[in-house]
């Protein structure tokens, strides 16, 4: 079992929908979470980080935690095309952000 | 933001030489920097971890002395894959944390290595 899962999609969905991107995690000591943005090619980009359980918000992007769970979500509200790039959730157990452990990424597509 | 520099973007070359693979953070100190390699579909898997005026610690499975890494700088980290074979073809990318605060890694924008 990976100690992070995640979807790898594609995820379709028209512009201006709303996007929910999601990961479960089997090991309780991460602590922090972290969600990037992927274009083809290139390196990934940071959209949010959190620590523990809670929302946070940022623009048009929501991120969630629930530890209890060990489930962690992305929403993209208003989504549009220039959101279309994979999407990769990533934590931590420690406190320098180091040892990150990747989820494999779920593809999204955004069509106009 | 936190700037991190990767170069070259993309390299071929024959199997059996060395390439090297410059990590720069550009307007931030890093102590550490971090290597890692992604297979196309796979999740970015740890290769090591650059510690400035220190050797490298690398993960399990990862060959030491055939991914050379060298921190000789605050700002400037190298990977250098010594005698590429294609099965070492991949995209190597590197990632920094500012020093100076409390904040996730800036990853480069990685380069895509393919051995001939």
């Amino acid at each position: 079992q990976k100690e992070v899962e995640q979807d790898p999609g594609p995820l379709s969905v028209p512009e201006g929908a709303i996007v929910s991107l999601n990961c479960t995690y089997s090991n309780s000591a991460f602590q922090y979470f972290m969600w990037y943005r992927q274009y083809s090619r290139k390196g990934p980009e940071l959209l949010m980080y959190t620590y523990s359980s809670g929302n946070k918000e940022d623009g048009r992007f929501t991120a969630q935690v629930d530890k209890s769970s060990k489930y962690i979500s992305l929403f993209i509200r208003d989504s549009q095309p220039s959101d279309s790039a994979t999407y990769l959730c990533a934590m931590s157990a420690n406190t320098g952000f180091q040892k990150l452990v990747f989820g494999t990424g779920t593809r999204l597509l955004v069509s106009p | 933001g936190a700037v991190v520099s990767q170069h070259p973007s993309r390299v071929i070359c024959k199997s059996g030489t060395s390439v090297k693979i410059e990590c720069r953070s550009l307007d931030f100190q890093a102590t550490t920097m971090f290597w890692y390699r992604q297979f196309p579909k796979q999740s970015l898997m740890l290769m090591a971890t650059s510690n400035e005026g220190s050797k490298a610690t690398y993960e399990q499975g990862v060959e030491k002395d055939k991914f050379l890494i060298n921190h000789a700088s605050l700002t400037l980290s190298t990977l250098t894959v010594t005698s590429a074979h294609p099965e070492d073809s991949s995209f190597y990318i590197c990632s920094a944390r500012d020093s100076a605060n409390y904040s996730p890694l800036h990853f480069g924008n990685g380069t895509r290595l393919t051995v001939t």
